[in-house]
């Protein structure tokens, strides 16, 4: 049962560097989910996926692009890290239906940048 | 304004306590509501939904008043095991599935 599973789990780029982070979930999820968790801030809404193919922003997207090429995988890309993007970094999928829904989350990418 | 609001904490409380946690919410078409429990540098994981019925899970009871648009979790006899944070989700189905977080109520249970 593996779930959502994201890698790399910990990482620390330098200022102006660029990686990119990968989810994937074997649920055969629609929804796919990026957010990040900086303290007293809770989780906020990087991107999102309702489908292979298809991304959109949601409340923080700056400096941050997406991709979801395959129905399983969504990434997200710092095209040239700075300081205040270090935090931890949380993937989730969801399904949906007519009773509701729950998402499910990867276990997290702490990212530094130093 | 935030989404979803939620006092900090941390409520620091001896085994066998009964807590409240209450958490607003802003957005009055929000359709469906969550606490999740998250662990110290750990992914959060669903606790309970939340129903206009209210539900009970056990020791957890949780709570829904659309009119003043609030959600309530409540947890009787304390373990020390309920320490965490816990988040406040809402979202709205009609709107890409869309979770938004409070930003989490810290609880310590003390022996």
């Amino acid at each position: 049962n593996a779930g959502v599973t994201q890698t790399p789990k910990f990482r620390v780029l330098k200022t102006g560097q660029s990686m990119t982070l990968l989810c994937a979930q074997d649920m055969n999820h629609e929804y796919m989910y990026w957010y990040r968790q900086d303290p007293g801030m809770g989780l906020r809404l990087i991107h999102y996926s309702v489908g292979e193919g298809t991304t959109a922003k949601g409340e923080v997207p700056d400096g941050y692009n997406v991709s979801r090429l395959k129905k399983q995988n969504f990434l997200l890309g710092l095209e040239s890290a700075a300081p205040s993007q270090t935090s931890v970094y949380f993937c989730a999928s969801s399904y949906q239906s007519w009773w509701g829904t729950e998402a499910f989350f990867g276990q997290g990418t702490r990212l530094t940048v130093v | 304004r935030k989404e979803v609001e939620q006092d900090p904490g941390p409520f620091n409380v001896p085994e066998g306590a009964t807590v409240a946690f209450n958490c607003t919410y802003s957005n009055s078409a929000s359709q469906s509501f969550f606490w999740y429990r998250q662990d110290c540098r750990k992914e959060p994981k669903l606790l309970m939904s939340v129903y206009s019925s209210g539900n009970e899970d056990g020791r957890f009871t949780a709570q829904l008043n659309r009119a003043s648009q609030y959600i309530s979790l409540l947890i009787r006899d304390s373990k020390l095991s309920d320490s965490a944070t816990y988040l406040c989700v809402v979202i709205s189905l009609y709107n890409f599935n869309k979770f938004y977080f409070g930003s989490g109520t810290k609880l310590n249970v003390k022996p």
